[in-house]
């Protein structure tokens, strides 16, 4: 049982380019999320969804943009990085009991 | 909305010794309240969690954390640490039965000889 995967697991931007990090649950979740994760910051949600088709703004959405087609694919895009931009994201599922299942994370560096 | 601060941000014990991670939170509805641990580059693993019900609740590897409305507090402690305890914690807060959670700044737990 894979869980939460996420791709890639590294990338390194230059200030302007896009990218578009995916996630894939196997675990018929509903709602899935993404965070990043900043030294001394803890996590904060940037998007997530509650169902196939729909998403919402988390605490820090400004620059990102999110994209959930099929239940099992939650895609975060970057259209132009800045090096603020710089974190390590994490994808997350969960049902409706509440509890978080998370990726394995992707680092970001934006030059 | 909800807020959570964990007090201090290192906290090192001897092998053995009691494990007491702090957490207080903030929130305007009943809250839901869960401990993370996150190993060096891996995701996070769910501890605990409180929902409703008893106020004390056990989670994995000898963990437990007490609910104390009155003092709004979610703190995680262990009797004995084991070295394989080192990690960063994380308390985080929820106002919705879902998981739209809000996350401490964590904690990382040092565990010496």
């Amino acid at each position: 049982n894979a869980g939460v995967t996420q791709t890639p697991k590294f990338r390194v931007l230059k200030t302007g380019q896009s990218m578009t990090l995916l996630c894939a649950q196997d675990m018929n979740h509903e709602y899935m999320y993404w965070y990043r994760q900043d030294p001394g910051m803890g996590l904060r949600l940037i998007h997530y969804s509650v169902g196939e088709g729909t998403t919402a703004k988390g605490e820090v959405p400004d620059g990102y943009n999110v994209s959930r087609l099929k239940k099992q694919n939650f895609l975060l895009g970057l259209e132009s990085a800045a090096p603020s931009q710089t974190s390590v994201y994490f994808c997350a599922s969960s049902p409706t009991t509440g509890e978080l299942f998370f990726g394995e994370g992707s680092r970001l560096t934006v030059l | 909305a909800q807020s959570v601060t964990q007090l201090g941000s290192h906290v090192s014990v001897s092998e053995g010794a009691l494990v007491l991670l702090r957490c207080n939170y903030s929130s305007s509805v009943p809250p839901y309240l869960f401990w993370y641990v996150q190993y060096p580059n891996q995701g996070l693993q769910l501890l605990l969690k409180y929902t409703t019900g008893a106020t004390l609740v056990k989670g994995i590897n000898g963990f437990e954390a007490e609910f104390k409305k009155s003092e709004t507090s979610f703190h995680l402690t262990k009797p004995s640490a084991h070295m394989s305890d080192a990690a960063e914690y994380f308390c985080a807060v929820s106002g919705t039965s879902y998981g739209k959670l809000t996350f401490g700044q964590g904690t990382i737990l040092t565990v010496h000889p």
